[in-house]
């Protein structure tokens, strides 16, 4: 099946710098990338969604430059978390959407944000 | 815009009982509904598909059906065990290329 790897699982940064998340689609090409973030004990949220080759659409609330996203190639969509804060440590967790409705959404592992 | 429900938010229970999560959704028109399981600190485990044209999709102990129509599903947990402790999410998209929409998950106990 699908699938999508996410890297880092986690990461700790300092305040102020900048921290870049990548999502790869190993054994199929994705043409839309959705983001979400998972405060503690709370749902995902929508952030964005990328589209290759074409700039990201923001959902509203979601700073797009401060969270930039970038879809260069149909196997990578990044999204850097820029002057991070700790406001900012989350879980972020990238989707891709089937080609096909007989399948699910594939889920990269998600990256814990800790901002120090 | 769509918006997803689920009850209860928490469940604790013996083990061995049988349960049933709901999840209910605003607009009905919605191309297919999936459960997922999420560990603490860990991301999404997917656990049932159903497509809007089926009634029930069934995986081992789990049992996952959907009334389209009145905008509700259930998952259903047979013989629940302490590994079955996580929060139960479901989700849904209007059409093939959006995002799922995410109801706030249901924590479950299952207590040995």
């Amino acid at each position: 099946g699908a699938v999508v790897s996410q890297h880092p699982s986690w990461v700790i940064c300092k305040s102020g710098t900048s921290v870049k998340i990548e999502c790869r689609s190993l054994d199929f090409q994705a043409t839309t990338m959705f983001w979400y973030r998972q405060f503690p004990k709370q749902s995902l949220m929508l952030m964005a969604t990328s589209n290759e080759g074409s700039k990201a659409t923001y959902e509203q609330g979601v700073e797009k430059d401060k969270f930039l996203i970038n879809h260069a190639s149909l196997t990578l969509s990044t999204l850097t978390v820029t002057s991070a804060h700790p406001e900012d440590s989350s879980f972020y967790i990238c989707s891709a959407p089937p080609d096909s409705p007989n399948y699910g959404y594939t889920f990269g592992s998600g990256t814990r944000l800790t901002v120090v | 815009k769509q918006e997803v429900t689920q009850i209860p938010a928490a469940l604790s229970v013996p083990e061995g009982e049988n349960l049933v999560l709901n999840c209910s959704f605003t607009d009905s028109a919605i191309y297919n509904l999936q459960w997922f399981r999420q560990d603490p600190g860990k991301g999404l485990t997917s656990l049932l598909l159903i497509q809007s044209s089926q009634r029930e999709q069934t995986s081992g102990r789990l049992n996952a059906s959907l009334d389209k129509s009145s905008g509700r599903s259930t998952l259903y947990i047979a013989a629940s065990q302490p590994g079955d402790s996580a929060t139960y999410l479901c989700a849904v998209p209007n059409s093939g290329n959006t995002p799922l929409v995410f109801g706030k998950g249901t924590r479950l106990s299952v207590i040995a």
